[in-house]
């Protein structure tokens, strides 16, 4: 299985909800990173886990929580978003932090109202 | 100035012309050279990955690195019009002394690449 995983594909959700996005990987990679990606720019690195432990925060306002339950799989909690939050997050992963072949998944569309 | 430059395009060829995809850089610490290819609405995927300056071909892609020029191209002979997305190229830097890099890629911007039949 090469493959990296996200669910759900699209989110809507309001300023006052609670949502998680998910992410799994069935390759073994032990580093595993959240993007965010607004239309027609490059992805932007927000977390870095290696070893199921946070390595990197990129200053990511604290409304958005990541979480690395165990090797295979990554969340990303969201609380009392603002409408500028709205973008595709992307879940990727590599075989080791530092190793620069990362492997996307095909994203989550999250739109804020 | 942004550490990796990418003309944004939009690019528009016509099916079996070759294309030529570009990017630029100005920090001497990029060893580890990427280009994604992304479609519409989907995540990136991984292309090519290079390290050393040189050519590096994978079918109908060829990937060159000039660390002199801090250049780096990517070639599609033949072009489909499935390889109609947005192309970003990628870098991020050399090791450390502990042996694990930073693990951060730099995109370029991306170039929308349209090839019509």
């Amino acid at each position: 299985d090469t493959e990296v995983t996200q669910t759900p594909k699209h989110l809507v959700m309001g300023m006052t909800n609670k949502k998680s996005l998910k992410c799994e990987q069935h390759m073994g990679h032990r580093a595993m990173y959240w993007y965010k990606q607004k239309a027609k720019k490059p992805p932007e690195l927000m977390f870095v886990y290696s070893y199921e432990k946070l390595s990197i925060n990129e200053s990511v306002p604290s409304r958005f929580s990541p979480e690395c339950p165990n090797s295979s799989l990554l969340n990303l909690h969201l609380h009392a978003l603002q409408p500028e939050d709205s973008a595709l997050y992307l879940c990727a992963s590599s075989s080791q932090i530092g190793d620069n072949e990362q492997f996307f998944g095909p994203g989550t569309r999250l739109t804020v109202l | 100035q942004k550490e990796v430059e990418q003309d944004p395009g939009p690019l528009s060829v016509p099916e079996g012309a070759i294309v030529s995809l570009n990017c630029t850089y100005s920090n001497s610490a990029f060893q580890y050279f990427m280009w994604y290819r992304q479609y519409s609405r989907k995540g990136p995927e991984l292309l090519m990955y290079t390290y050393s300056s040189g050519n590096k071909e994978d079918g109908r892609f060829t990937a060159q690195v000039d660390k002199s020029s801090k250049y780096i191209s990517l070639f599609i002979r033949d072009s489909q019009p499935s390889d109609s997305a947005t192309y970003l190229c990628a870098m991020s830097g050399r090791k450390n002394a502990g042996g694990t890099s930073y693990g951060k890629l730099t995109f370029g911007q991306g170039t929308i690449l349209t090839v019509h039949p």
